[in-house]
């Protein structure tokens, strides 16, 4: 089945500072590719997501790139705040919806 | 209000004693779906359902069963719980019959088992 791989597992970036989460998938049919925000002691939340017939997309200072050749796709957070301090996590879907491990986003004031 | 529903939160139970935990939605969403979180392994998917009387497995079905009787409901039966069992669980669903739409999930379960 389709393998999700995920990087980095932690990740601490200071106030203001930007952070670069990077998914690679395996299937070349997966065709959606969705962001999930888990704080502590919470439900998963959808912050973004994107389809394959889209290279970009962008909401504020949350962005996903997408690039299907090389199979990865990445979140990028600009001007980072500490409420953006959380677990996330990336997902393709094809045949089935696989989860990355997720990223342990930290940001220090 | 829209929302996913799961109860309990937290249960506490013994090895062999057959549990329950319930999942309802009140968005009309077709496909609901089971996953149980562990530290370090992310989100695996258990069962899933594409529309009612609809279910199949997902990457870690043993030791679990689903119904799906009827569209806002979705329980997970646990027959015989065994402590590797032990997990944080959560029920979602989405407006669409595939994996291509957004996931709504559920507050969790949070399920020890000793």
């Amino acid at each position: 089945g389709e393998n999700v791989e995920q990087h980095p597992s932690t990740l601490s970036v200071q106030e203001g500072d930007s952070a670069v989460i990077k998914c690679t998938y395996s299937d070349s049919a997966s065709n959606y590719f969705p962001w999930y925000k888990q704080e502590l002691g919470k439900r998963p939340q959808l912050i973004i997501d994107i389809r394959s017939n889209v290279g970009e997309k962008k909401d504020q200072r949350i962005a996903v790139t997408l690039n299907k050749t090389a199979k990865h796709f990445s979140l990028h957070i600009t001007e980072t705040q500490p409420e953006d301090s959380a677990v996330y996590f990336c997902a393709a879907s094809g045949y089935a919806l696989n989860f990355g491990k997720g990223t342990s986003l930290l940001v220090t004031p | 209000e829209a929302q996913v529903t799961q109860n309990p939160r937290y249960l506490i139970t013994v090895t062999g004693k057959k549990l329950t935990v319930t999942c309802s939605q009140n968005m009309n969403h077709e496909y609901m779906s089971w996953y149980r979180q562990d530290p370090g392994l992310g989100l695996r998917q258990i069962y899933y359902s594409m529309n009612v009387e609809v279910t199949d497995k997902g990457d870690v079905p043993e030791g679990y069963k689903v119904s799906r009787k009827e569209k806002r409901n979705f329980p997970l039966i646990l027959e015989s719980p065994s402590p590797n069992q032990t997990s944080l669980y959560f029920c979602a669903s989405s407006p669409g019959t595939d994996y291509n739409s957004p996931l709504h999930f559920g507050n969790g379960t949070r399920l020890t088992v000793t």
